[in-house]
């Protein structure tokens, strides 16, 4: 399995703006998580998802902030609108059940 | 809420010195503890992951031990080496819910 793949790896957009970020977890997981790493908060669980039923979004930061996961091969986190303080990185990772967690390379968010 | 801290937040050894990177959570209701480390701009790779029933696991030159009743995990590096540098991260998995709960870090820097 090539791992948790997440695109893009970059963007930049404009504030206003909407994003869509995008994760394809690893075949035979059914836990997703993603988190957002910034310098002044570290990692912090925005949702996730058990069976592509989200079971906790209660780090969403906002209502501008949507995720779902329509089947179990791909989940999406959009921003509508962008602003510069939603700028970060932004995690997707997938286990089975308990079992060890794997992490994608990461999406780095520049909100102009 | 599970509050997880590590310590210290930055360190720098010698090459060749043998280290201990210090983890501790406040809700020893846990099902595992993975120890993680991440380069600057990557992603976060798995090192090792410790069921709440395990004591310690090890992989090459790294031993983690768990002690679940006073909330605490140390990761130990024999024999470092200068491409150890990165940042550590530990995250718990409550044994309510599935998510994770990460550490602030511990950046490592070994010097040559």
């Amino acid at each position: 399995d090539a791992g948790v793949i997440q695109s893009p790896r970059h963007e930049v957009t404009e504030m206003g703006q909407e994003v869509t970020l995008r994760c394809k977890p690893i075949s035979g997981h059914d836990y997703l998580f993603w988190y957002r790493q910034t310098m002044m908060r570290g990692l912090e669980l925005l949702i996730y998802f058990n069976n592509n039923v989200p079971i906790d979004d209660s780090g969403m930061p906002e209502d501008r902030f949507s995720a779902k996961m329509p089947n179990a091969s791909f989940s999406t986190l959009k921003i509508q609108p962008s602003e510069p303080r939603d700028s970060a990185v932004y995690f997707c990772a997938s286990s089975f059940a308990t079992a060890e967690a794997f992490f994608g390379q990461g999406t780095r968010l520049t909100v102009v | 809420k599970q509050e997880v801290t590590q310590i210290p937040a930055a360190l720098s050894v010698p090459e060749g010195e043998n280290l201990v990177l210090n983890c501790s959570f406040t809700d020893s209701a846990i099902y595992n503890l993975q120890w993680f480390r991440q380069d600057p701009g990557k992603g976060l790779t798995s090192l090792l992951l410790i069921q709440s029933s395990q004591r310690e696991q090890t992989s090459g030159r790294l031993n983690a031990s768990l002690d679940k009743s006073s909330g605490r995990s140390t990761l130990y590096i024999a024999a470092s080496q200068p491409g150890d540098s990165a940042t550590y991260l530990c995250a718990v998995r409550r044994g309510t819910g599935n998510q994770f709960y990460f550490g602030t870090g511990t950046s490592l820097t070994v010097i040559p």
